[in-house]
């Protein structure tokens, strides 16, 4: 059950887009259909930004959008806003009904 | 609304037990589950376990098995956490978030979190 791995920082300027990357294995990224993103402004509960790869929950700006390609998950923010800066986790199903984090990723809007 | 409201912060003394709830509301408690999830000071996200509130039936994380226990209260939509033998590496923020369990395996609504400090 080791952490996803996940780039320490990213950054783009309001307007850009920003790619966060997701690694794990053929056991839990690789594996299955089931990874998410979350997004977390300091001092606050985290909030679910995707789901299942690729799905947005109600409410979420469709500028969040995420990926799959082998044992990488990635979530792309498009159109930078300043809200959107804050810490991005991904978490991905590991079987037994066991779930995993990445390591997070800060992103800053310059 | 959808919500879930967590027990107040806790001090404890390294090898006490600490006991969190977390009480569900707007939704039917037994149609989904419970996964908690802590995160140390400046540390990023850890997931400690998850619980069914459909049949009570439980998942830890393996570095914590044998120090944690997840039950629930169906009569009145509260899950419990109970944390033995505290070091203080376990000062944590801890949460609740609702699970979906085998219908996608992510959490999509979270409580606000319980501070708990373990120091001598």
């Amino acid at each position: 059950q080791s952490a996803l791995t996940q780039p320490p920082s990213a950054s783009g300027s309001p307007g850009q887009s920003v790619t966060i990357s997701c690694t794990g294995t053929s056991s839990d990224v690789g594996g299955y259909n089931y990874v998410s993103w979350y997004q977390q402004h300091p001092g606050k509960a985290p909030k679910l930004m995707i789901y299942e790869v690729s799905k947005r929950p109600s409410g979420v700006p469709d500028r969040f959008s995420g990926s799959k390609s082998g044992n990488t998950a990635s979530l792309t923010v498009s159109g930078l806003q300043a809200e959107d800066e804050a810490d991005y986790y991904c978490s991905s199903y590991a079987g037994s009904n066991i779930r995993v984090f990445g390591t997070g990723t800060k992103v800053t809007v310059l | 609304q959808v919500q879930l409201v967590q027990s107040g912060a806790e001090v404890k003394k390294p090898g006490a037990s600490v006991k969190v709830s977390c009480k569900a509301s707007g939704y039917t408690f037994t149609s989904y589950g419970i996964s908690w999830v802590r995160q140390a000071p400046g540390q990023g996200l850890e997931w400690m376990g998850w619980i069914s509130a459909y049949n009570g039936n439980t998942n830890y994380a393996q570095k914590l098995q044998g120090r944690v226990t997840m039950t629930t209260d169906t009569s009145t939509s509260t899950a419990y956490m109970e944390l033995r033998s505290l070091r203080s590496d376990d000062t944590a923020v801890y949460y609740c978030a609702r699970d979906r369990g085998g219908y996608g395996y992510y959490m999509d609504v979270w409580g606000k979190g319980t501070t708990v400090t373990v120091s001598s």
